[in-house]
């Protein structure tokens, strides 16, 4: 039974477009969410996180957008650039715990 | 750089060995998390230590163990290996310091495990 899911294996987007990623979650007890880059070769780098108790949080080129009622979130990347072209992974976390739950991650192709 | 390191970047093995994986977190980290990235699987969370004891255990076969040491480095035992323990194993580790902090776990660049 997954609980996170990343329903795109993979998305490709023109330099300079916005890239929109999404996740699903079905455990309602999930309350900080993170966005993971990964690079291959290498281990996952933490991007961004968003509580539970805000909707919408920023960092530079990167916004991740929560939707509670509906268990979503969504990574978004303006304006995308080449090197963004890596394998994002969504990861959950909740219920006084620290593990992580992991989508299975979505292919961002980037092209020039 | 994480900051996480992990030995050895590589590991092959027979089916029936044993092998340790280790992991030395970020310096003032606590807590060490590893987990196990298979082929068509996403990221499956093993087990977490925090300064020295076990807090939370997820999908780990019997077969695994851990432990984390009093210089909070830890290591990874597998066993009685077979062909579907090939994978990736990543360690990461976090400060942990309350539920009001960050939650972000920084990740080393994982050993890959080859059994033959």
């Amino acid at each position: 039974d997954q609980q996170v899911k990343q329903n795109s294996p993979s998305l490709s987007v023109q330099e300079g477009r916005i890239s929109i990623l999404n996740c699903d979650y079905t455990n309602s007890m999930f309350d900080y969410f993170l966005w993971y880059k990964k690079y291959p070769a290498e281990g996952p780098t933490f991007l961004i996180s968003i509580s539970s108790i805000k909707d919408k949080n920023e960092d530079g080129r990167f916004t991740v957008f929560l939707n509670k009622s509906a268990k979503h979130l969504s990574l978004h990347i303006v304006p995308s650039q080449p090197g963004d072209s890596a394998v994002y992974f969504c990861a959950a976390s909740g219920a006084g715990s620290y593990q992580l739950t992991f989508g299975k991650g979505t292919k961002l192709s980037v092209i020039p | 750089d994480s900051g996480v390191t992990q030995t050895p970047k590589h590991l092959i093995t027979a089916t029936g060995q044993r092998v340790t994986l280790r992991c030395s977190p970020r310096s003032g980290d606590l807590s060490v998390y590893w987990y196990q990235q298979s082929l068509d699987q996403g990221l499956q969370f093993l087990i977490q230590y925090y300064n020295g004891e076990e807090r939370a255990k997820g999908n780990i076969l019997e077969r695994f163990s851990a432990q984390q040491f009093p210089d909070l480095h830890s290591e990874l035992n597998l066993s009685s290996l077979e062909l579907g323990d090939s994978a990736l194993y990543f360690c990461a580790s976090s400060v942990q310091r309350d539920r009001l902090d960050d939650g972000e776990q920084f990740f080393g660049p994982g050993t890959r495990l080859t059994v033959l």
